[in-house]
């Protein structure tokens, strides 16, 4: 089973903001990232936040860090067509990245 | 600087062959990880090397297997190909230090595996 847990799906209106949630279980866990997967593309790293922060702010990707509750969460602000994509939220933990099953946004007109 | 690179981009065999996929990592990056990507398992770590050594390995049968040259450059090979390893392999490449920047991993294209 996954250490690392997302919703599935989100549809998100054109120029609203969109709010991706993730779930993690190791507190040892260094780094949190979240990288985004367009179709037929690999993984493109969008940011990255350190487990002693907090708030991480990046243009229009904010992500926020519950570190007691083991929870992450990702902003997009004014949504585009172009975030259309599966976005998956990773933990590092020693040497590898456990990833969610990703979360598949969808922005319509 | 160029990204990650994976060749080839496509590959369809056929079962009990066995293929050669190949990733070339960022320049100075000297840590090379391997992520396997089927949609009912997501994405699972297969193995890291580093100077020329696996450092780091997932649960994979040994079928799978690597090597990394002195360049850096990885190679991941699986033998006795099953109908079960059609997926997206993905390389990630890292500086490969244990503090700060040298954490984050950056992904290749990937090489899309489809067995027969």
């Amino acid at each position: 089973g996954e250490d690392v847990e997302q919703s599935l799906f989100l549809s998100v209106r054109e120029g609203d903001s969109s709010v991706i949630n993730c779930t993690y279980t190791d507190s040892s866990s260094t780094y949190l990232y979240w990288y985004k997967q367009e179709p037929g593309a690999g993984l493109q790293l969008l940011t990255y936040i350190f487990s002693n922060m907090d708030m991480k702010q990046d243009q229009r990707l904010t992500v926020l860090l519950n570190k007691k509750d083991k929870h992450l969460s990702l902003r997009i602000a004014d949504t585009q067509t172009g975030d259309s994509a599966i976005y998956f939220c990773a933990e590092r933990n020693d040497y590898k990245l456990s990833f969610g099953a990703g979360t598949t946004v969808t922005v319509r007109a | 600087k160029a990204g990650v690179t994976q060749t080839p981009r496509y590959l369809i065999k056929t079962r009990g062959q066995q293929v050669t996929l190949s990733c070339s990592p960022i320049s100075g990056h000297r840590s090379v990880s391997w992520y396997q990507q089927t949609p009912g398992q997501g994405l699972q770590f297969l193995f890291e090397y580093f100077s020329e050594t696996q450092r780091n390995k997932g649960n994979f049968p040994g079928r799978f297997s690597g090597r990394q040259f002195s360049n850096s450059r990885s190679e991941m090979n699986v033998s006795t190909l099953e109908l079960g390893d059609s997926a997206l392999y993905l390389c990630a490449s890292r500086l490969g230090g244990s503090t700060g920047q040298g954490e984050t991993q950056y992904f290749g294209p990937g090489t899309r595996l489809l067995v027969l």
